[in-house]
């Protein structure tokens, strides 16, 4: 079945210890998207790849960075993760089609720093 | 600027009674609006969508949602709740940003509990 996949599902890391999050998708889908859940909060979109063209958001923290290496592929870098930086982490893509597209979400990876 | 307001953060039913999550939102022009569902520890499930047309739109497990533009209101109602539908509810509107990519903008949730 096509799908979001994200990797790890868990992630703990250490206060200040660079930590990279995975997503892939077999949608073949053009954008991928971010988003941080703090818990018992709506999801905040980070930032999002339209293609290869990187989109962030205005509040987004410059601790924040993504890449995404090909289509199906994205990755979240927190350069220095943060006690307020745990969170659940969704992916989501879309194939744009006039703007009218819905966004396919992963499981999310809820990340512990210590 | 877009936003969206559930105004019942947590709601309790009895098992086969009817539902009705509240959602307002703010948007500057024809919004896209979105209830998705997610249970603890799980990614986002979209239940329906509405883009123009009926505003009556039926979605899965049930769910159908009427948009009301003179309340700016995209309320999700099922007539009769299984204890299945246990979860948190989204509302959201989409924004369509210059590259055409459709980035969502979520209310604060409203969390189902279903009693027997």
């Amino acid at each position: 079945d096509a799908m979001v996949i994200q990797n790890p599902r868990y992630q703990v890391t250490q206060f200040g210890k660079p930590v990279t999050l995975s997503c892939s998708q077999t949608l073949n889908h053009n954008v991928m998207y971010w988003y941080q859940q703090k818990s018992s909060q709506a999801p905040k979109l980070l930032f999002h790849y339209y293609d290869k063209d990187f989109n962030n958001e205005a509040d987004t923290p410059d601790n924040f960075q993504s890449r995404r290496p090909n289509t199906s592929f994205c990755f979240l870098d927190i350069r220095s993760p943060g006690l307020g930086d745990a969170a659940m982490y969704l992916c989501a893509t879309s194939r744009v089609a006039g703007g009218r597209n819905e966004q396919f979400f992963g499981p999310g990876t809820r990340l512990t720093v210590l | 600027a877009q936003s969206v307001t559930q105004p019942d953060i947590h709601i309790t039913v009895s098992e086969g009674a009817s539902l009705e999550l509240r959602c307002n939102y703010s948007y500057g022009a024809t919004p896209y609006l979105f209830w998705y569902v997610q249970s603890p520890g799980q990614g986002l499930q979209l239940l329906l969508k509405y883009f123009s047309g009926d505003t009556l739109v039926q979605g899965i497990k049930g769910f159908e949602a009427e948009f009301k533009r003179s309340q700016s209101s995209f309320n999700l109602r099922k007539p009769s709740v299984h204890w299945s539908d246990a979860a948190e509810y989204f509302c959201a509107v989409g924004r369509t940003d210059q590259t055409g990519a459709n980035n969502l903008f979520f209310g604060t949730g409203t969390r189902l509990t279903v009693i027997p």
